[in-house]
């Protein structure tokens, strides 16, 4: 079955600290990797994502994210966090083998302290 | 803005009662996704759509949803007879062609009484 785990729930980071956000997944077919962020009562927001070739990709608001297969893992980063990028992250999984679905983690809840 | 709509916004009804969602897809995306979120939890997959046709219903859509796409634009999402347990935010989301990005609606956030 394929599912996708973000095990923190919550992160708490000082405004200028850098941040990674834990994505592993378990996936039967070659996977396109997702990270969105969601703000309170809000859709979606697409931060960056993965679907073939160099394993570190750029996204916006100077975040990054490194595919690493052996692992399975995706984990987001940011160098320098800022009040704004407090936030819910998800990682999500999907693939044409399946329809393009996505498979999304539980969350992880970003607090950012000043 | 990602240039998906979802009406309405906020939904609160009773038990029992009938309710409809709609969404209005990025105009040139024939793949159409639902997914439903509660409190806490990622979203999880209900249905999609290429063009008008359902191609695939999750287990979590019991034979109280029912999901249309007429002519392949929008596409409405009905839940008959509701329940406590229906209260949820619903996302849209619209993808061009078999492959790429999934760009999501706000979102409606339904609530039972």
């Amino acid at each position: 079955a394929q599912s996708v785990t973000q095990p923190d729930i919550h992160i708490t980071v000082s405004e200028g600290a850098s941040l990674e956000l834990r994505c592993n997944y378990s996936y039967g077919a070659t996977p396109y990797l997702f990270w969105y962020v969601q703000s309170p009562g809000q859709g979606l927001q697409l931060l960056l994502k993965y679907f073939s070739g160099d394993t570190l990709v750029q996204g916006i608001k100077g975040f990054e994210a490194e595919f690493k297969r052996s692992q399975s893992s995706f984990n987001l980063r940011k160098p320098s966090v800022h009040w704004s990028d407090a936030a819910e992250y998800f990682c999500a999984v999907g693939s044409m083998e399946y329809g393009n679905k996505l498979v999304f983690g539980a969350g992880t809840i970003l607090r950012v302290k000043s | 803005d990602t240039g998906v709509s979802q009406d309405p916004r906020h939904k609160i009804t009773k038990r029992g009662q009938n309710v409809t969602f709609r969404c209005d897809p990025i105009s040139e995306h024939n793949r159409l996704y639902w997914y439903r979120q509660t409190l806490g939890q990622g979203p999880e997959f209900l249905t999609y759509f290429q063009n008008e046709a359902q191609l695939e219903k999750s287990r979590l859509l019991s034979d109280r949803f029912s999901a249309e796409r007429p002519k392949g634009s929008f596409s409405t999402l009905e839940i008959q007879r509701t329940e406590q347990g229906d209260s949820a935010m619903y996302l849209c989301a619209s993808l061009p062609g078999g492959a790429g990005t999934q760009y999501f609606g706000p979102g409606t956030r339904l609530t039972v009484l």
